[in-house]
């Protein structure tokens, strides 16, 4: 079964700060997603990566398969952004698994 | 299509009693999945369909569990006798295939508390 680590667990930043959340992962994956949730709500699928890099506004998310790691990168942090980030990976045809996710507070 | 859509996204039940959560997916994909997250936890996978078919449970879901997919459409999830341990939110999410590239998508949850 695959591993999947994020970290840090919470991040707390100040309004215009580059944030980096990072997820590394055991087991060779077809696919890697980065996931927002925020309290009390549903999950949305901000990327889904399988090599190389995304960006999406001020979202870039980087995937190392040779290394079996991952980021995920917020420029000019805004207090919208806090939310919890979530890493998973799939493998095949298999049901994603999940990292425990980054909490991340955005300060004004 | 509004994505996937979950009922209820709240429902607080005494210890003992059953709930019954539903699903409906996005109407073009064919998987379906339910998945538990407890507080400070990402999810973890409970089971999916293909189509009707039930594929795969997790060991976490004990006999007291029990999902359905009657027409390969929508899902429900019941729990029998619920314990306070059984409070998480339920998460339900469908994709097309079963692949990394099929649109994964995910319900807003429904949030259970067991008291």
């Amino acid at each position: 079964k695959n591993e999947v680590e994020q970290s840090p667990q919470n991040l707390t930043a100040q309004e215009g700060e580059f944030i980096t959340i990072n997820c590394s992962y055991s087991v060779g994956i077809s696919a890697l997603h980065w996931l927002q949730q925020h309290p009390g709500g549903g999950i949305v699928s901000l990327f889904m990566l399988s090599s190389g890099k995304k960006k999406h506004g001020r979202l870039i998310a980087t995937i190392n398969i040779q290394e079996k790691h991952s980021s995920l990168h917020i420029t000019a942090s805004h207090p919208r952004d806090s939310a919890v980030y979530i890493c998973a990976v799939i493998e095949g045809n298999t049901p994603l698994v999940f990292g425990k996710g980054t909490r991340l507070s955005v300060i004004a | 299509d509004t994505g996937v859509s979950q009922d209820p996204r709240h429902k607080i039940t005494k210890r003992g009693q059953n709930v019954t959560f539903r699903c409906d997916p996005i109407s073009e994909h064919n998987r379906l999945y339910w998945y538990r997250q407890t507080l400070g936890q990402g999810p973890e996978f409970l089971t999916y369909f293909q189509n009707e078919a039930q594929l795969e449970k997790s060991r976490l879901l004990s006999d007291r569990f029990s999902a359905e997919r009657p027409k390969g459409s929508f899902s429900t999830l019941e729990i029998q006798r619920t314990e306070q341990g059984d409070s998480a939110m339920y998460l339900c999410a469908s994709s097309f295939g079963g692949g990394a590239n099929y649109g994964y998508t995910f319900g807003s949850g429904t949030r259970l508390t067991v008291v």
